[in-house]
């Protein structure tokens, strides 16, 4: 059982906005910094935000992540077929001194 | 870059033992924890542990406490996962990861 929760499907159309969640408690996104992973079939996840907020470089600026207490929330505009892909999330666990992820989420682009 | 380069895939048998390479390269070797985490076929993804390869000291989820070892060896910048006592449900890709940036992954498969 994942200790982040996340809803295991999401779903969009061309050029719209979603969000996926991802919910926590004080021992890991209250207290560490969230990262969030894009995972296509048969590859490595990628890092799409790492440190909470930030974007590595080739990651377009249609992915954000925001952060409140012990939920965070990735957040897709300008929505493309290509962003097809399950998507985790992950923090850090201070009670576990160790990594947690959530379920996953498969998104959707109808 | 960041780059984690893992050894290949393995075909074992129950109650074998793997022991997966990742070797690092494009940053500080000592300076972060290197994690591994793996995702058995169409699931998610699970954390198995860490490895401080500066002191060599580790930490492995409750899971996989007595069955994964974490070592390294700072001369050529790698460190091994091994686990032993395999069992079907260990048919997993399994992934280093440091600070976000995760090898290619290496599949085990374990079957009679």
């Amino acid at each position: 059982q994942s200790v982040l929760t996340q809803p295991p499907s999401a779903s969009g159309t061309p050029g719209q906005r979603v969000t996926i969640s991802c919910s926590g408690s004080n021992s890991n996104i209250g207290s560490n910094y969230v990262y969030w992973y894009q995972q296509l079939p048969g590859t490595a996840p990628k890092v799409l935000i790492y440190r909470n907020n930030q974007r590595p470089s080739g990651v377009p600026d249609r992915f954000s992540n925001s952060k409140s207490g012990t939920s965070t929330s990735l957040a897709i505009s300008g929505l493309r077929s290509e962003d097809e892909a399950d998507y985790y999330c992950e923090a850090w666990d201070d009670s576990l001194s160790g990594l947690i992820f959530g379920g996953g989420t498969k998104l959707t682009v109808l | 870059q960041v780059q984690l380069v893992q050894s290949g895939a393995a075909v074992k048998k129950p109650g074998a033992s793997v022991k997966v390479s990742c070797k690092a390269s494009g940053y500080t070797f000592t300076g972060y924890y290197m994690h591994w985490v793996r995702q058995a076929p169409g699931q998610g993804l699970e954390w198995m542990g860490w490895i401080n390869p500066k002191s060599g000291g580790t930490n492995y989820a409750q899971k996989f406490q007595g069955r994964v070892t974490m070592t390294r060896d700072t001369s050529i910048s790698t460190v091994y996962m091994e686990v032993s006592s395999l069992r079907s449900d260990d048919t997993a890709v399994y992934y280093c990861m440091v600070e976000g940036n995760w090898g290619q992954g290496t599949l085990v498969i374990v079957s009679s």
